[in-house]
């Protein structure tokens, strides 16, 4: 069945460090990927999305590229702030939109 | 105006007990969902619902029991709870049931069962 493999965490850096958070993924077809983040004691936000291969997805300075030929999406920022300190999710849809998540990476930012 | 709410936030019960759990959203979605998240806190579907109609039922206990009376309203029964119930669960809506349309959490549920 479908699934999700991203990095382990907890994830460390100091305020304006570069980020990266790796996602792989299986699954049958070509489905949209997704990173939602988790703030504490909230629920679940769309960070960005990309629904075909080669599509980039961005928001508030994160991107991420849909790439076919590695099943992969990984999770960049350039410069991170504390504010960034939450829990990363990627997921992909299935079959009936259900999204199937990784395990979640927590990111831990420091001023 | 919140897009997705739950009622309760917190619920604490004991073993054996029946709760719900109810979900709003007011974004005119066809399609609502249920997620739970472990204290791990991993994600995973338990249901969807499509203009009322039940359409992903995953592996789940049959003591749970989603119900929606109307497009904007999905709400989770679950009787004779025991402790493994535990955990934090989303409400989710989106515009279709589609592969890919954005999904649209509440602020989740946290169930203790003591």
């Amino acid at each position: 069945g479908d699934s999700v493999t991203q990095m382990e965490g907890p994830v460390t850096l100091s305020e304006e460090a570069f980020l990266t958070i790796n996602c792989t993924y299986t699954a049958t077809g070509y489905p949209s990927l997704f990173w939602y983040v988790q703030y504490p004691g909230e629920g679940l936000q769309l960070l960005l999305k990309a629904t075909k291969a080669d599509d980039k997805g961005s928001n508030k300075g994160f991107e991420a590229t849909y790439r076919k030929e590695t099943t992969s999406f990984h999770l960049e920022k350039g410069s991170v702030q504390v504010s960034d300190s939450a829990v990363y999710f990627c997921a992909l849809s299935g079959y009936g939109n259900k999204l199937v998540f990784g395990a979640g990476t927590i990111l831990r930012v420091k001023s | 105006d919140t897009a997705v709410s739950q009622t309760p936030k917190y619920l604490v019960t004991q073993m054996g007990n029946d709760k719900s759990i109810k979900c709003e959203q007011n974004l005119g979605h066809d399609t609502m969902y249920w997620y739970k998240q472990d204290s791990k806190k991993f994600l995973k579907i338990m249901f969807s619902y499509n203009n009322k109609e039940l359409i992903i039922n995953e592996t789940v206990p049959n003591r749970f029991s989603p119900k929606s009376p109307d497009k904007a309203h999905l709400n989770l029964h679950i009787n004779s709870l025991e402790l493994g119930d535990s955990a934090v669960y989303f409400c989710a809506s989106s515009q279709t049931a589609g592969e890919g349309s954005e999904q649209y959490f509440g602020p989740g549920t946290r169930l203790t069962v003591t």
